[in-house]
This record gives structure tokens, C-alpha cells and sequence, in this order.
């Protein structure tokens, strides 16, 4: 089984600052992990995904996130936040058992202060 | 680039009355998944179907709830008799194949039961 925790449901950062959002996952099995971005009564834009060719993911709108097996983490991060920033961020996890069904984190709502 | 589409994206119906919320897959994926988001709360899998049958199912997935790929394109989701705490945006996602592949998510319909 598999499962997300995501450490802060609230962020808050200055503009030009950087962004830290924390995810911790567990699975029995090799993981896939994926951040989403949800803006206001809009879906689920994929951010980036880890699906174990490299630990260091590059993603969208200059987000990246480093998968660290040691540490069971998959934490975002982007080096200076803009005010287009300001969403939820969901941390999920899926895995070959159990038919790559996607298990979401809480979420946690990014603040950017001009 | 090819996209998962849902309909309605607004749904306002009275508890107890039958609801049915459409997804048109992307043509070649053969995965198909429904999730809700509560409003405020994190995304949660609901089933996930392959090959005109359920392959898993959560707890909430309950007799109330039933999917189908009526026509060999849509994929729905149909709730017999609403409750109020059905009220919730329904994603459907679909995969295409192979380890990893990522879930391309609908924009969701927003389901209202007064």
C-alpha cells in the first residue's frame, strides 16, 4: 500500500523567495511520484512526475523536486516564487500494484506576499 | 496535445435523484479512474476500471456507485440516489499503458445534491 503525508497544509514566502514544499511517502513497492497544482475551481495540472530515471525531476513553470529514496521524501521546490504561484500543491504516489491507482497527499496552499 | 474532457462541468441535482457525469478518454489509453475531491479535502480514488471491468475500488466506491463504458468511448460514473456528501468535484483520469505512465486528468464536474 502506499501512502503521502505532506508536511505544512499552509506556506507562506515572499515574492522572489524560495519555494520548499515537503512530501514523505511510503510504498511497499518502487514508487512513482508526482506533484500537481490545483488554482482555484480548476483541475489538476501535473507539476512534474519521478518515475525512476533520474532523482532530480525538472518540471513546469521552473519547479523540481529530488526523489530521496534514504529518506522516503519527493519534497518541490523552486528557487524564487511568483505571485503566479499562489496554489495547492498535491504530493501523490502511485505504484504497479493496485493498478497505478494515484494516492494524493492533503495538499498544501502556497502563500506569495508581494 | 490530446486531453481528457468531461461533462457536464456543472451539476446541481435534488438527494436522491440519479446522476450520470461523462468522461471522454484520451483515444488510445485503455486505463480508466474516477476520483472526488471534496471540497477543501485532498483527491481521493474512487475505482479504476480496465479491460469493461473494476479493477479496484475504495470504501466509498459503495453500491450507490457504478461505472461503465457504455459506447467503447465514454467512460461514466453513475450515482443512483444522491446524498448531500456526495456533493464533490469527480475527476476521471485516464492511463495509457506500460510502468509509470502517467494519469491524465479530466477538468472535473462539479456535483452539487441539494
Amino acid at each position: 500500500a502506499q501512502s503521502v503525508t505532506q508536511l505544512g497544509s499552509h506556506v507562506s514566502v515572499s515574492e522572489g523567495a524560495l519555494v520548499l514544499l515537503r512530501c514523505n511517502y511510503s510504498s511497499s513497492v518502487p514508487p512513482y511520484l508526482f506533484w500537481y497544482v490545483q488554482y482555484p475551481n480548476q483541475g489538476l495540472q501535473l507539476l512534474l512526475k519521478y518515475t525512476s530515471a533520474a532523482t532530480l525531476v525538472k518540471g513546469i513553470n521552473g519547479f523540481e523536486a529530488e526523489f530521496k529514496k534514504s529518506e522516503t521524501s519527493f519534497h518541490l521546490t523552486k528557487p524564487s516564487a511568483h505571485m503566479s504561484d499562489a496554489a495547492e500543491y498535491f504530493c501523490a504516489v502511485s505504484a504497479n500494484t493496485g493498478g497505478f491507482k494515484t494516492i494524493f497527499g492533503a495538499g498544501t496552499r502556497l502563500f506569495v506576499k508581494a | 496535445e490530446p486531453e481528457v474532457t468531461q461533462t457536464p462541468s456543472h451539476q446541481v441535482t435534488q438527494m436522491g435523484q440519479e446522476v450520470i457525469l461523462r468522461c471522454v478518454p484520451i483515444s488510445n489509453h485503455l486505463y480508466f479512474y474516477w476520483y472526488r475531491q471534496i471540497l477543501g479535502q485532498k483527491v481521493e480514488f474512487l475505482v479504476s476500471f480496465y479491460n469493461n471491468e473494476i479493477s479496484e475500488k475504495s470504501e466509498i466506491f459503495d453500491d450507490q456507485f457504478s461505472v461503465e463504458r457504455p459506447d467503447g468511448s465514454n467512460f461514466t460514473l453513475k450515482i443512483r440516489s444522491t446524498k448531500l456528501e456526495d456533493s464533490a468535484m469527480y475527476f476521471c483520469a485516464t492511463r495509457r499503458d506500460g510502468a509509470g505512465e502517467t494519469q491524465y486528468f479530466g477538468p472535473g464536474t462539479r456535483l452539487l445534491v441539494l
